[in-house]
């Protein structure tokens, strides 16, 4: 499977916890990102980097949430001491550098915060 | 304002009809514009690039007014199976960014 990967597929916590998401991106991709979509909206950007940079990071952003790509691979996500507001569909997307610089989507990680 | 706006729908149209969805963007300094497309509960699929001398792919056109800073989609002969939602993409706003907004979606439904 040469996609985007993102686990887990789906996680429950409960309020206060902190949680933890992973994505393999496409492996010749150097851009990753991140966006979280709520039923009836687009996806919200959240970050990007460009192999291990973070490049850029939503203001919307709470100093709750940290992403990190330590070498330029996989990314992780954490969201510390979640909120029920939280609760969200996590989306991870790569894209190569050059031309050709469509973003393809992982399956997502389903976030719900009891 | 929202950096990427358009008709959230839904749109119900019969099938074999055309349809057009529109979206506004308001960073004039936007460099690439997309359109996707996502399924219920699926990830969103890179529908088509829009270019500025607009392209068509099959019974897809997608054009782009830079003056107006305005995209379009428009559907030809509409299938059961076009249902879903169409995501108007626009990158970058500052130079060097490549960072990808999203709008809301419109919602399509075609209609047996």
């Amino acid at each position: 499977d040469t996609g985007v990967s993102q686990n887990p597929r789906h996680k429950i916590t409960k309020r206060g916890q902190n949680v933890t998401f992973r994505c393999d991106p496409i492996s010749e991709h150097n851009r990753l990102y991140w966006y979280r979509q709520t039923l009836g909206q687009g996806p919200e950007f959240l970050t990007y980097f460009q192999n291990e940079a973070q490049l850029e990071k939503s203001r919307l952003l709470s100093d709750r949430f940290s992403a990190e790509r330590p070498k330029g691979s996989f990314s992780t996500l954490e969201i510390q001491r979640t909120e029920q507001g939280d609760s969200a569909m996590y989306l991870c997307a790569s894209s190569p550098t050059g031309r050709d610089e469509k973003l393809f989507f992982g399956s997502g990680t389903q976030l719900s915060v009891l | 304002r929202k950096e990427v706006e358009q008709d959230p729908g839904p749109f119900n149209v019969p099938e074999g009809a055309t349809v057009a969805f529109n979206c506004t963007y308001s960073n004039s300094a936007s460099q690439s514009f997309f359109w996707y497309r996502q399924d219920c509960r699926k990830e969103p699929k890179l529908l088509m690039s829009v270019y500025s001398s607009g392209n068509e792919d099959g019974r897809f056109t997608a054009q782009l007014n830079r003056a107006s800073q305005y995209i379009s989609l428009l559907i030809r002969d509409s299938k059961l199976s076009d249902s879903a939602t169409y995501l108007c993409v626009v990158r970058g706003g500052t130079s060097g960014t490549y960072k990808y907004i999203f709008g809301t979606g419109t919602r399509l439904k075609v209609l047996a």
